[in-house]
């Protein structure tokens, strides 16, 4: 159980295009997803926190025009790169907490999405 | 503010020899504690948490942790290594409903 998609794997695109990926929680019901950017050899950094039916909490620094996030259901949140620069490249991982398993929450993570802006 | 350390950035172990990761932690309330493995390229596996309770924590693959609260550590074990657990090892500190905070990880090499 708590298993977490992310679509595309990898994706190649052009400098000036916009790029979506998907998460999905499979076997749960997040209420609350994550979206984190991992540089070559880095930690985790999050971006920004994703409530379903509600707008994201970017953190500092995050451009919110340039990175936009959706949590349409409660299964699925997308992260829109617009208007892409080989800056954005980038490995992307999301995660969903699964407030429904017990006494406790936990993030589960996706498996990333490796962006590469040409 | 909150704030994970992991001191060794590379550890090298032979095969089938003991492991123990490092990390402290910063946190004003009782915390949150979790180990997450990364393979190259892949994303996070959950190996334990830590919540409440017993302070000895036993997760997935045969890897336990310790939390212990006076030297704010939450190390990370494993009594014999495969190699199959080279990775790349985060211990993060979250509360509950809030962002994970992560420590910058530990690339576990393993020899034969």
């Amino acid at each position: 159980g708590a298993v977490v998609s992310q679509h595309p794997s990898w994706v190649i695109c052009k400098s000036g295009t916009s790029v979506k990926i998907e998460c999905r929680s499979l076997d749960f019901q997040a209420t609350t997803m994550f979206w984190y950017r991992q540089f070559p050899k880095q930690s985790l950094m999050l971006m920004a926190t994703s409530n379903e039916g509600s707008k994201a909490t970017y953190e500092q620094g995050v451009e919110k025009d340039k990175f936009l996030i959706n949590h349409a259901s409660l299964t699925l949140s997308t992260l829109t790169v617009t208007s892409a620069h080989p800056e954005d490249s980038s490995f992307y991982i999301c995660s969903a907490r699964d407030v429904g398993g017990g006494p406790t929450d936990t993030q589960y993570f996706g498996p990333g999405t490796r962006l590469t802006v040409l | 503010a909150q704030s994970v350390t992991q001191p060794d950035i590379h550890i090298t172990v032979s095969e089938g020899a003991s492991l123990e990761l490092r990390c402290n932690y910063s946190y004003g309330a009782t915390p949150y504690l979790f180990w997450y493995v990364q393979s190259p390229g892949q994303g996070l596996q959950l190996l334990l948490k830590y919540f409440s309770g017993d302070t000895l924590v036993q997760g997935i693959k045969g890897f336990e942790a310790e939390f212990k609260r006076s030297q704010s550590s939450f190390n990370l074990r494993k009594p014999s290594v495969h190699w199959s657990d080279a990775a790349e090892y985060f211990c993060a500190v979250g509360a509950r409903g809030n962002k994970l905070v992560f420590g910058a990880g530990t690339i576990l090499r393993v020899k034969s």
